[in-house]
C-alpha cells in the first residue's frame, strides 16, 4: 500500500496566486514527520518545510505553509504569491519508524508550472 | 561547504557491466542513504547506513551493494547492470535518525544502461 499519496500529477498556477499541493499519508507510527521537497529542472532536492506529528501548529517557512490535518492524515503544502522560480516538481515525504530505523518515504510528486 | 558530493554526474553502462557510484559527505553525518528516482516518479530507498560499518537494505536493494568503511563515504555498487537500473541515483545524509530538516541530498547521478 502507498504510504504517501500525491493525487495531482501536474498543476498550473498564475504568477502571484497561491497554490495548494495535496498529500495524504498512512502510518501506524505515532511519532512521524512530514516533509516537502522541491526538485527544479536542474534535478537537486531542496528541503522546504517540516511538520512533526506532535506539533500543535501548522508549520510555516516564508511563502510555504503546511496545512496539517492529523485526523484526515493530510499534509498539504500551500505556496503563496507564486513566482516563476516556483516551477518545479514537489515531493511530499514521511519519516516513520520501520523494522530497524527511521526512513523517509516519498510520494510520486506534483509538477507545478507557474505562468506569467 | 560541499555537503553531499556524488560522482559521476552522468554515466552510460552496457548491460552486464559493473560500476560504483561514489558518495561523500563532509558534515560528519552518521546516517547515509541511497535512493533511485525513475522518470516521473518519487524516490525509492535502495540501501542505508546508520554509521560506519553498518548497512541495511531499503525498499529496492536487488542488484546493488553498499559498504560504509568511513563516516564520510557511502559508495553504491552495481553488479551486472540491467536496463531496469536506468534511473537517477541520489545519495543523502542526515545527522540523526529524526532530524527536522530531513536529509541533505547530493545532486544525483543519471545512469543509463543500454
Amino acid at each position: 500500500a502507498q504510504k504517501i499519496t500525491q493525487t495531482q500529477p501536474g498543476m498550473f498556477v498564475q504568477e502571484k496566486e497561491a497554490v495548494t499541493l495535496d498529500c495524504t499519508y498512512d502510518t501506524s507510527d505515532p511519532s512521524y514527520g512530514l516533509f516537502w521537497y522541491k526538485q527544479p529542472s536542474s534535478g537537486e532536492m531542496i528541503f522546504l518545510i517540516y511538520q512533526g506529528s506532535y506539533d500543535q501548529q501548522n508549520a510555516t517557512e516564508g511563502r510555504y505553509s503546511l496545512n496539517f490535518q492529523k485526523a484526515r492524515k493530510s499534509a498539504n503544502l500551500v505556496i503563496s504569491a507564486s513566482q516563476l522560480g516556483d516551477s518545479a516538481m514537489y515531493f511530499c515525504a514521511m519519516r516513520e519508524k520501520g523494522s530497524n530505523d527511521y526512513k523517509l518515504s516519498f510520494g510520486a510528486g506534483t509538477t507545478v508550472t507557474v505562468r506569467a | 561547504n560541499a555537503g553531499v558530493t556524488q560522482t559521476p554526474k552522468f554515466r552510460i553502462l552496457k548491460i552486464g557491466q559493473s560500476m560504483t557510484l561514489q558518495c561523500t559527505q563532509d558534515m560528519n553525518h552518521n546516517y547515509m542513504y541511497w535512493y533511485r528516482q525513475d522518470p516521473g516518479m518519487g524516490l525509492k530507498l535502495i540501501y542505508y547506513s546508520v554509521g560506519a560499518g553498518i548497512t541495511d537494505k531499503g525498499e529496492v536493494p536487488n542488484g546493488y551493494n553498499v559498504s560504509r568503511s568511513t563516516t564520510e563515504d557511502f559508495p553504491l555498487r552495481l553488479e551486472l547492470a540491467a536496463p531496469s537500473q536506468t534511473s537517477v541515483y541520489f545519495c543523502a545524509s542526515s545527522p540523526r535518525a529524526r532530524d527536522s530538516h530531513g536529509y541533505t541530498f547530493g545532486s544525483g547521478t543519471r545512469l543509463t544502461v543500454v
